[in-house]
């Protein structure tokens, strides 16, 4: 089943922050996040495995909050060339499980 | 650089007329999969290879096939092409399934007339 996210776009001044969301109904094994900018393929940003766990990238990072079954990506500062769309990515079990892509959010970095 | 290479980037296909996409690979990953993104969805797997294993997601219709002849290159057939099916098809690679980064090529766009 596809997760959730939140919220569906997001338009921010440069040097804002943003928090983009994902939930699914189904117990998570992990989380992946992928940016995808018009035209362009996914370009992968981080994979959380653990509850609890956080990561960081530059100034994007993540947290993956097993029992609530979500995580959230934290954008900081924001640049324009955090420009694109958002997907996570989420794989229920520990058995080589594919990924569900969800609906993704929009996210545009204004001047 | 080692990278994910479709062909051809656009390709435009009448109704009912087979068409084939290609992908190859220099990463020497394990798998390789097809995903269908249409236009501000996400991406959807239509199926992957580990090897030569080859796994079919339940809900891809019949009408897409697939081919493994080595490690390096991959393909996707459309027996034959609906309206329904115009969309981005993205091939991407990694080194194993589940906890491993995706490594996602540029893409073919399929426009079907």
């Amino acid at each position: 089943q596809q997760p959730v996210q939140s919220p569906q776009a997001v338009i921010l001044r440069e040097g804002e922050d943003a928090v983009i969301n994902c939930s699914s109904s189904k117990a998570l094994y992990s989380v992946h996040w992928y940016r995808q900018k018009h035209g362009e393929a996914p370009v992968f940003l981080m994979i959380l495995l653990k509850g609890g766990e956080q990561k960081g990238h530059e100034k994007i990072s993540a947290s993956f909050n097993e029992k609530k079954q979500q995580s959230s990506l934290y954008l900081t500062a924001s640049q324009l060339s955090y420009s694109g769309t958002y997907f996570c990515g989420t794989e229920n079990d520990n058995a080589g499980n594919m990924l569900t892509f969800g609906g993704g959010t929009r996210l545009m970095v204004k001047p | 650089d080692a990278m994910v290479i479709q062909n051809p980037r656009y390709q435009v296909t009448q109704f009912g007329k087979p068409v084939t996409l290609s992908c190859s690979q220099t990463l020497n990953h394990n798998v390789m999969y097809w995903y269908q993104q249409k236009s501000s969805q996400a991406p959807k797997l239509l199926f992957h290879y580990y090897d030569k294993d080859f796994n079919n997601e339940a809900d891809t219709p019949d009408n897409f096939q697939s081919r493994r002849p080595n490690t390096s290159f991959c393909f996707l057939d459309i027996r034959s092409p609906g309206l329904g099916d115009a969309a981005m098809y993205l091939c991407a690679t990694s080194i194993g399934t589940g906890d491993y980064e995706q490594y996602f090529g540029p893409g073919t766009r399929l426009t079907v007339t």
